[in-house]
């Protein structure tokens, strides 16, 4: 099955600053990655994704890059601000019903 | 800010209990998931329906039993819950089998 690999587990960044997470998965068959970014006492919500057929996606401050030869997909975020502060997961799912996360990284803008 | 609600938001339960978590998605989707979120750990899928249908079982426990009565509504009934399956249970819903929309989740401890 597809494995998915989230690195770092945790990231501090200065306000202002850009922030990088970077996902890896192992199965060439999945084709759509979600971003979600979950607030403490929240859900996980949908804030990015990108399919296999395009290398980049960019949401304002928010931009997504794939890379199907390496099998890796990175989220961006330039100007991070403190409400940016929480933890971000990336995904990966072959359009079925099966996805796979990763474990997390936690996200601390500091003001 | 979502449409799917999760009741109730906290539950402490004993091994001996029975209770039941509900789910409720408000986006006229057709597909409905549970997912565990563990510290440290990715989200675990357990459940997906489909029109109704339990298309998905992710070799979860017996203890753990889903009803989905329509396409709205999404129940998890749990019983003799062992200390370890203390978690955050997530609820999901889509129209498509991709771009999910979580619900805020029910933290359970089992005690």
């Amino acid at each position: 099955g597809e494995n998915v690999e989230q690195h770092p587990s945790t990231l501090s960044v200065q306000e202002g600053d850009s922030a990088v997470i970077k996902c890896t998965y192992s199965d060439s068959a999945s084709n759509y990655f979600p971003w979600y970014k979950q607030e403490l006492g929240k859900g996980p919500q949908l804030i990015i994704d990108i399919r296999s057929n395009v290398g980049e996606k960019k949401d304002q401050r928010i931009a997504v890059t794939l890379n199907k030869t390496a099998k890796h997909f990175s989220l961006h975020i330039t100007e991070t601000q403190p409400e940016d502060s929480a933890v971000y997961f990336c995904a990966a799912s072959d359009t079925g019903n099966q996805f796979y996360f990763g474990t997390g990284t936690s996200l601390t803008v500091i003001p | 800010e979502t449409g799917v609600t999760q009741t109730p938001r906290h539950l402490v339960m004993g091994m001996t209990n029975k209770k039941s978590l509900k789910c409720e998605q408000h986006l006229g989707h057709n597909a409905m998931y549970w997912y565990k979120q563990s510290a440290k750990k990715p989200l675990e899928l357990m459940f997906v329906y489909n029109f109704k249908e339990q298309t998905e079982n992710n070799s979860v426990p017996s203890r753990f039993s889903p009803e989905c009565p329509n396409s709205s509504h999404l129940f998890l009934h749990l019983h003799t819950l062992q200390p370890e399956d203390s978690a955050l249970y997530l609820c999901a819903s889509s129209q498509d089998p991709d771009e999910q929309y979580f619900g805020p989740g029910t933290r359970l401890t089992v005690t």
